[in-house]
């Protein structure tokens, strides 16, 4: 499969607890993006890559949160200290340099009990 | 403040018959406009985008979008439904400048009905 790779899937964490995401891109793709989507909402812009340096952040992106891309391929987003309203759906895409769309992956889960 | 309406939590149609999605934006400038597909436990798929040029766009699956700019509307449309096209619909906006982000709407489910 070649497309946009995400792990976990689902992640259940207890409140306060820290926890890590991984999202492999297209490989040619140096351009990668994190969203957040909760229910009922379209997802929301967290921060972008290029190659490995991040270039935008959202003020969703608390200093709580953290993302790396440290050789420009794959990438992490942590949360720590998690709180019940960060439970959502966690997007990451990639996508070509030029003004292309993004190919989304499936998505990590996250629940905070 | 940029965002994007999607007017209708839910479109009903019946297989066979036209259906139309529709959205609006406000942002200002001439921005990039895409439409993705969400189906259960899948990610978001690309279907079509505006950039510039023939106001008309086709994309996957036999869906076009209409891009009218004195309007600032950009809806989804399909001549022929399917039982199959039954899913989340998303609309999005990328606003013109030194941004990346997409902003998207909050989503519209179309049901067919066969």
């Amino acid at each position: 499969d070649t497309g946009v790779s995400q792990n976990p899937r689902h992640k259940i964490t207890k409140r306060g607890q820290n926890v890590t995401f991984r999202c492999d891109p297209i490989s040619e793709h140096n351009r990668l993006y994190w969203y957040r989507q909760t229910l009922g909402q379209g997802p929301e812009f967290l921060t972008y890559f290029q190659n490995e340096a991040q270039l935008e952040k959202s003020r969703l992106l608390s200093d709580r949160f953290s993302a790396e891309r440290p050789k420009g391929s794959f990438s992490t987003l942590e949360i720590q200290r998690t709180e019940q309203g960060d439970s959502a759906m966690y997007l990451c895409a990639s996508s070509l340099p030029t003004y292309t769309e993004a190919f989304f992956g499936q998505g990590t889960r996250l629940t905070v009990v | 403040a940029q965002s994007v309406a999607q007017p209708e939590d839910q479109v009903n149609v019946a297989e066979g018959n036209p259906l139309t999605v529709k959205c609006t934006y406000s942002v200002s400038g001439n921005p990039y406009l895409f439409w993705y597909v969400q189906y259960p436990n899948r990610g978001l798929q690309f279907l079509l985008k505006y950039i510039t040029g023939d106001n008309l766009v086709k994309g996957s699956y036999g869906f076009e979008a209409e891009f009218n700019k004195s309007q600032t509307s950009f809806h989804l449309k399909k001549p022929s439904a399917l039982v199959s096209d039954s899913a989340l619909y998303f609309c999005a906006v990328r606003p013109p400048g030194a941004t990346n982000k997409l902003i998207f709407g909050t989503g519209t489910l179309l049901a067919v009905q066969p």
